[in-house]
């Protein structure tokens, strides 16, 4: 079945770090990807996402490309905020693209000081 | 326009004991499917509806059901509560759930504790 794999956290940066989070996918097909952030306390909001490959998601800072050839979309952002500590999940569709049913990562949590 | 609402934010439950929890969609949303998420086993698919229908389910036993009424309101009941059912809960709607290039927006959860 689908699975999504990621770096394993805590991930400690200081301010204006470049940051890194790696995930890799396995799926039949092209699924479609996604990198969602959980803020203490609150749900899940969605950061970016990729529909095809060499497609690259970017908001706020961050950016991940599809990569189909490694099976990959790691989240990159190049100066990070303290306000940018969160839990981050990497997720995928299915094949059908069904926007609701997605396979997520075990996250990974980004605590970044001062 | 208002977001995901789930309700209770809190719940406590003893063992075998039976739970509702409540969501409401996005107005004009249609589609709702519910996750679990513990520590251990990390953000998992539970079901989607869509127009009162059943229409994906993921792997959980029977005891997990749901259901959701004409106004697209969805509520999600487990019955025999285990201790391994602490977890939160959370719901997320989009407006069918089929296309690709749909956002989905996710409620707070709600957090049940079962003792």
């Amino acid at each position: 079945g689908d699975s999504v794999t990621q770096m394993e956290g805590p991930v400690t940066l200081s301010e204006e770090a470049f940051l890194t989070i790696n995930c890799t996918y396995t799926a039949t097909g092209y699924p479609s990807l996604f990198w969602y952030v959980q803020y203490p306390g609150e749900g899940l909001q969605l950061l970016l996402k990729a529909t095809k490959a060499d497609d690259k998601g970017s908001n706020k800072g961050f950016e991940a490309t599809y990569r189909k050839e490694t099976t990959s979309f790691h989240l990159e952002k190049g100066s990070v905020q303290v306000s940018d500590s969160a839990v981050y999940f990497c997720a995928l569709s299915d094949l059908t693209g069904t926007a609701s049913k997605l396979t997520f990562g075990t996250g990974t949590r980004l605590q970044v000081t001062l | 326009k208002a977001g995901v609402t789930q309700t209770p934010r809190y719940l406590i439950k003893t063992r075998g004991q039976q739970v509702t929890l409540s969501c409401s969609p996005i107005s004009g949303h249609r589609s709702v499917s519910w996750y679990q998420q513990t520590p251990g086993q990390g953000l998992q698919f539970l079901f989607e509806y869509f127009s009162e229908t059943q229409r994906n389910k993921g792997n959980f036993p029977g005891r997990f059901s749901g259901r959701q009424f004409s106004n697209s309101r969805s509520e999600m009941n487990v019955s025999t509560l285990e201790l391994g059912d602490s977890a939160l809960y959370l719901c997320a709607s989009s407006l069918t759930g089929t296309a690709t290039n749909e956002k989905l927006f996710f409620g707070s959860g709600t957090q049940l504790s079962v003792l």
